[in-house]
C-alpha cells in the first residue's frame, strides 16, 4: 500500500518550453501532496505544499508563477515548470500524505528534468 | 522551527559489520521522526518512523532506531549490513502540533557497504 507514482520519470526539453510533471497516489487518497527539488548530493528542498481544491502554499524563495501547482483531485497533483531554463534542471520529487495526524509522507520515484 | 543534523555525510563500512547513522534534531514542540532511504536516481522510501509508544522502532530489513528525547536523537542502527544497503539515508522530523506538517530533512548520510 501507499504507492505514489510520477510521470514522466525523465524529461529533456529546450529552454523556454514548459514541462508538466504528474504525481499520483495509486492506492490511497491524499488531501495533501508536497513537491520537492533535489540537487545532486544534496537533501530535499520543499518547494510547495499542495492541498486538494485550494491554492498551493509555496516556500520562501520559490516563484509561484514559474512553478505552477494544481491539485485537482484527491489522487493527482501536477507541477508545471513554465519557461524552463537550464538552472531549472534538477530532480523533482513529490510526496503524498495518507493521514493528516501521523505526518507520514510517501514519495514518488522522482522526475529528472534536463533543460538544454 | 525544527532542524535536523545528520552528523556524518559519508559512512563506509564492510559487509556484515554493524553500522550507526546519527541523527539529532532541534524542536520547541513534540515531533514525529522518520528515516527514509534513497537509492540512486530514485525517490525516497520510508524505512521506519516513530509516532508514539515504544521508543525503539524497527524496519522489516533489520534496521532499528531509538528515539531519545533527552538527547534529542534518533540514531539508525543495523547489526550487520549487506551490500544492498548501500544508499543515501535521510532523517526527518515533522511537527506534531501542526497535524503532521512539513517534513524537515537532514543533509543525508551516504552509506557505502564494501565487500
Amino acid at each position: 500500500g501507499a504507492v505514489v507514482s510520477q510521470h514522466p520519470s525523465r524529461v529533456i526539453c529546450k529552454s523556454g518550453t514548459s514541462v508538466k510533471i504528474e504525481c499520483r497516489s495509486l492506492d490511497f487518497q491524499a488531501t495533501t501532496m508536497f513537491w520537492y527539488r533535489q540537487f545532486p548530493k544534496q537533501s530535499l528542498m520543499l518547494m510547495a505544499t499542495s492541498n486538494e481544491g485550494s491554492k498551493a502554499t509555496y516556500e520562501q524563495g520559490v516563484e509561484k508563477d514559474k512553478f505552477l501547482i494544481n491539485h485537482a483531485s484527491l489522487t493527482l497533483s501536477t507541477l508545471t515548470v513554465t519557461s524552463a531554463h537550464p538552472e531549472d534542471s534538477s530532480f523533482y520529487i513529490c510526496s503524498a500524505r495518507d493521514q493528516p495526524t501521523t505526518g507520514t509522507q510517501y514519495f514518488g520515484p522522482g522526475t529528472r528534468l534536463t533543460v538544454l | 522551527a525544527q532542524s535536523v543534523t545528520q552528523l556524518d555525510s559519508q559512512v563506509p563500512v564492510f559487509e556484515e559489520a554493524p553500522v550507526e547513522l546519527r541523527c539529532n534534531y532541534s524542536s520547541s514542540v513534540s515531533v514525529y521522526l522518520f528515516w527514509y532511504v534513497q537509492y540512486p536516481n530514485q525517490g525516497l522510501q520510508l524505512l521506519l518512523k516513530y509516532l508514539s509508544g515504544s521508543t525503539l522502532v524497527e524496519s522489516i530489513n533489520g534496521f532499528e532506531a531509538e528515539f531519545n528525547k533527552s538527547q534529542t536523537s534518533f540514531h539508525l542502527r543495523k547489526p550487520s549490513v549487506h551490500i544492498s544497503d548501500t544508499a543515501e539515508y535521510f532523517c526527518a522530523v515533522s511537527d506534531r502540533g501542526n497535524q503532521g506538517g512539513k517534513l524537515i530533512f537532514g543533509q543525508g548520510t551516504e552509506l557505502s557497504v564494501k565487500p
